[in-house]
């Protein structure tokens, strides 16, 4: 029973390169949460997917940054044109999508780095 | 903003229980009541959750308070591998919302 799947754990890209970190959660999740910890902070949310659609994107910076969960195959986080500020550790969570109650499961975790 | 308060640093001797203090105040009648914690630089981990009622499994216990202002995450018998920043967090859909995290607690086993 695997948990939530995050691919690369490490990144390592040089400033104006893209990054894309992929996500695949939990069998039988169909709801998908991108989280963003910058080094020696909390955590924040990002945006929050369900398949094909993007329900919440509250989190996600203005510019640069987009995310998918398509039909088929992982979520995707994408950021395009790095710069040093970007250099943090990205989590996904994937849940059922219940009302009430139901939990969020993280993944291990993306550690991007930009040089 | 997190609804929640916590005290930034607990330390607890290795074998015996933690107790970590969560103030939720402002909590509605239909938010959970959700524990976190975040071993070193990993991904966060569930560990146990209740509406109203004290909760057990098999990591912790949940203790919340009468009017649900606030509750008590206990580890019954901490081991160093306990150390981490334990996170307090309340929602009423967890399951297809944001979470928002606070500053949490950190932890630390000490030997």
């Amino acid at each position: 029973n695997a948990g939530v799947m995050q691919n690369p754990r490490h990144l390592v890209r040089r400033r104006g390169q893209e990054a894309r970190l992929r996500c695949s959660p939990m069998k039988g999740h169909s709801h998908v949460y991108w989280y963003r910890q910058l080094p020696e902070e909390g955590l924040k949310f990002m945006v929050y997917l369900q398949k094909e659609n993007i329900i919440d994107e509250s989190g996600m910076p203005k510019e640069r940054f987009s995310a998918e969960f398509p039909k088929e195959g992982p979520s995707i986080l994408r950021i395009q044109q790095v710069v040093r500020g970007d250099s943090a550790a990205y989590f996904c969570a994937s849940s059922r999508g219940l009302v009430g109650t139901d939990t969020q499961y993280f993944g291990p975790g993306t550690r991007l780095t930009v040089l | 903003d997190a609804k929640t308060t916590q005290p930034p640093s607990m330390d607890c001797a290795e074998g015996r229980a933690a107790n970590l203090p969560c103030n939720h105040s402002t909590i509605s009648g239909n938010e959970y009541v959700y524990w976190y914690r975040q071993i070193h630089s990993q991904g966060p981990q569930y560990i146990i959750h209740g509406l109203k009622n004290n909760e057990t499994n098999e990591m912790a216990s949940l203790i919340i308070t009468e009017d649900r202002k606030s509750s008590t995450l206990i580890l019954p018998h901490a081991t160093l591998r306990d150390t981490a920043v334990y996170y307090c967090i309340v929602a009423a859909n967890f399951g297809n919302e944001k979470l928002t995290f606070g500053t949490g607690t950190r932890l630390t086993i000490i030997p």
